[in-house]
């Protein structure tokens, strides 16, 4: 099925170093969402975005909704060993109800 | 206020079999999707519910179905179980179609 383009697929970084991802799609998107997976649980939601351009922080996280409607990134300031996971990006068509397209996930590694 | 749950948390069945999985959204959430995720296809989307329709399929055959009843608690159903199906099977709610998505702990299939 369609997925997103999600890059880097993993990162190895140390602990204090800020971090970049993101995702671009050749469709448009009306939501941005960036979710992160540990293991045995599932995706927990961390920032949406619903508005072309906009940006929006949670604490040591920031993302932003591209211009375009075609793509969206994540920043991670500071990371700390907790930060450890799977990250996903998410769109939403205007046309596609609740449904969700995902990208293949960023697997986040922290060395303390 | 509780999240989304799901029951049972880990399954094993073998080829041939059926399974049903059960999804309580999040009060006052009317919305419920559900994703299957595996190694190598990630999340990909299988159906969403809003008051008891079906509103939204994904790219799955006939051998998975689902329903959702009054209270908004859902049900999906996989039926002539394939060694295929083994996945991570996410639901999410949302209080309506637009509104961002809450993800459970999902039930983990193996299919033996």
């Amino acid at each position: 099925g369609q997925q997103l383009n999600q890059s880097p697929q993993s990162m190895f970084i140390q602990e204090g170093e800020d971090v970049s991802m993101n995702c671009t799609s050749s469709s448009i998107f009306n939501t941005w969402l960036w979710y992160k997976q540990e293991p045995g649980e599932g995706p927990v939601l961390l920032i949406a975005l619903y508005k072309a351009g906009e940006l929006t922080s949670n604490g040591r996280l920031t993302a932003q909704f591209g211009i375009t409607r075609k793509d969206s990134f994540l920043n991670i300031s500071a990371s700390i060993p907790s930060d450890v996971g799977i990250y996903f990006c998410a769109g939403r068509k205007e046309t596609s109800g609740s449904r969700l397209t995902f990208g293949e996930g960023t697997q986040l590694t922290v060395n303390p | 206020k509780a999240g989304v749950t799901q029951t049972p948390r880990y399954l094993i069945k073998t080829r041939g079999q059926q399974v049903t999985l059960s999804c309580s959204p999040i009060s006052g959430h009317r919305s419920v999707s559900w994703y299957q995720q595996t190694p190598g296809q990630g999340l990909q989307f299988l159906f969403e519910y809003f008051s008891e329709t079906q509103r939204n399929k994904g790219n799955f055959p006939g051998r998975f179905s689902g329903r959702q009843f009054s209270n908004s608690r859902s049900e999906m159903n996989v039926s002539t179980l394939e060694l295929g199906d083994s996945a991570l099977y996410l639901c999410a709610s949302s209080l309506t179609v637009r509104e961002t998505q809450y993800f459970g702990p999902g039930t983990r299939l193996l299919v033996l």
